[in-house]
């Protein structure tokens, strides 16, 4: 399987706090894509990083790729009680035809 | 309003009885798939559609068929469920080519008795 995963698996952390989760694949990318689930519901993209890109910024979210170490970190800054949700990473296959998700991060944020 | 529909979205079934999950999306998009999400696997890729009457299998495509006969809907077929696919359903769209985020619909939770 060429499925990524994630770390940790839950993250619980205080309202304004940062959240930071990681993610390690396992082939050569493109891009790699954060996608965030809230309980039982369908994912929402959040950001997307290509593979010549080493750093990126969405609003509160950051998002690492160092592809030398096939690993990608999302950072949410002063996180929100909003922000609870499962957070998984998403790459796809070289044509573009398939997607490989991660096992996902759940962040739980305390008001 | 730009989305992806599923129905439907919670369905007990038995062990054998044919059954069709339905996908609509109203983008245009040429790409279509379907993910199963089960507790600590994350999502995984059943099958995936580049374009009209063009179908692919993803990496857990064993018990599933779908067909594409129209642009906007991609339906998931269960020819004879077993309990084993009891799970989470996810469709998904996007447009075709690389780097372009998916639309993901509400989910199909899906119970086989």
């Amino acid at each position: 399987s060429q499925q990524g995963e994630e770390d940790p698996q839950a993250l619980s952390i205080q309202e304004g706090e940062n959240a930071t989760m990681n993610c390690s694949y396992k082939t050569s990318i493109n891009n790699l894509q954060w996608y965030r689930q809230n309980s039982g519901r369908g994912l929402v993209h959040l950001i997307l990083i290509r593979s010549n890109e080493r750093e990126k910024h969405s609003g509160r979210l950051r998002v690492t790729l160092d592809t030398s170490k096939k690993s990608s970190s999302l950072l949410i800054t002063a996180s929100r009680a909003a922000d609870t949700a499962s957070y998984f990473c998403a790459t796809e296959s070289n044509t573009g035809n398939q997607f490989y998700f991660g096992t996902g991060t759940s962040l739980t944020v305390i008001p | 309003e730009a989305q992806v529909t599923q129905n439907p979205r919670y369905l007990i079934t038995v062990t054998g009885k044919k059954l069709t999950v339905t996908c609509s999306q109203n983008m245009n998009h040429e790409y279509m798939s379907w993910y199963r999400q089960d507790p600590g696997l994350g999502l995984r890729q059943i099958y995936y559609s580049m374009n009209v009457e063009v179908t692919d299998k993803g990496d857990v495509p064993e018990g599933y068929k779908v067909s594409r006969k129209e642009k906007r809907n991609f339906p998931l077929i269960l020819e004879s469920p077993s309990p084993n696919q009891t799970s989470l359903y996810f469709c998904a769209s996007s447009p075709p080519g690389q780097a372009y985020e998916q639309y993901f619909g509400p989910g199909t939770r899906l119970t086989v008795t």
